[in-house]
């Protein structure tokens, strides 16, 4: 069965700072879906960015970018020019590819980012 | 709001009540999943149903009962529980055919007391 690990419960940045959050899995698949979910206060995980292990550009949403190192299998998460409203829950999914069943994401335990102004 | 509903999102139920949680989605997404959220712990897979299916129990006990009766609607009827079953339960639901990951309704916060 697939794992994901998040190793940081906790990290911090200053506002309009830069800030790397670490995610690893492990599995013996070759082709598979990674996600960065963001769970506010408001309790709604909001997905981030999507990254297809097939592609080799790492992929990227404004300030959001993924450092994705298939061979290490490690999928970190770049938030760019850090804001008051990016302090939330971050977690690290994976998904099976879909020719394989529907098979449910698998979350990390997340890293609770905070943001001092 | 996402297009995915939660009702109630609080709830404070004793051992011996009956209660369910309601989840609908007005995304046209012919998968949906509940998931529990405890504290300190990965999001738990609890129930996953494809078209009207269940397709996966992962390992929940009997006091917690699942519904669905159409693609659009979910529950999760709850009876005799535990003070350990305290949690968010988030339903989700998504596309078998695609795969842009899910999408959250904002959770029930349970309070079994």
């Amino acid at each position: 069965a697939q794992t994901v690990t998040q190793s940081q419960p906790e990290m911090s940045v200053q506002e309009a700072e830069t800030v790397t959050l670490s995610c690893t899995y492990d599995t013996s698949e070759s082709d598979y879906y990674l996600f960065w979910y963001k769970q506010p206060p408001s309790r709604q995980m909001i997905l981030v960015i999507r990254q297809e292990a097939y592609k080799q550009q790492n992929a990227t949403e404004n300030r959001f970018s993924v450092n994705f190192q298939k061979a290490a299998k490690s999928f970190s998460l770049k938030i760019s020019d850090s804001q008051l409203g990016d302090a939330a829950m971050y977690f690290c999914a994976y998904r099976s590819p879909i020719n394989s069943g529907n098979t449910p994401l698998v979350f990390g335990k997340g890293t609770r980012l905070s943001v001092i102004a | 709001e996402t297009g995915v509903t939660q009702t109630p999102r609080h709830l404070v139920m004793g051992m011996t009540n009956k209660k369910s949680l309601k989840c609908e989605q007005h995304l046209g997404h012919n998968a949906m999943y509940w998931y529990k959220q405890s504290a300190k712990k990965p999001l738990e897979l609890m129930f996953v149903y494809n078209f009207k299916e269940q397709t996966e129990n992962n390992s929940v006990p009997s006091r917690f009962s699942p519904e669905c009766p159409n693609s659009s609607h979910l529950f999760l009827h709850l009876h005799t529980l535990q003070p350990e079953d305290s949690a968010l339960y988030l339903c989700a639901s998504s596309q078998v055919s695609w795969d842009y990951g899910y999408t959250f309704g904002s959770g029930t916060r349970l309070t079994v007391v």
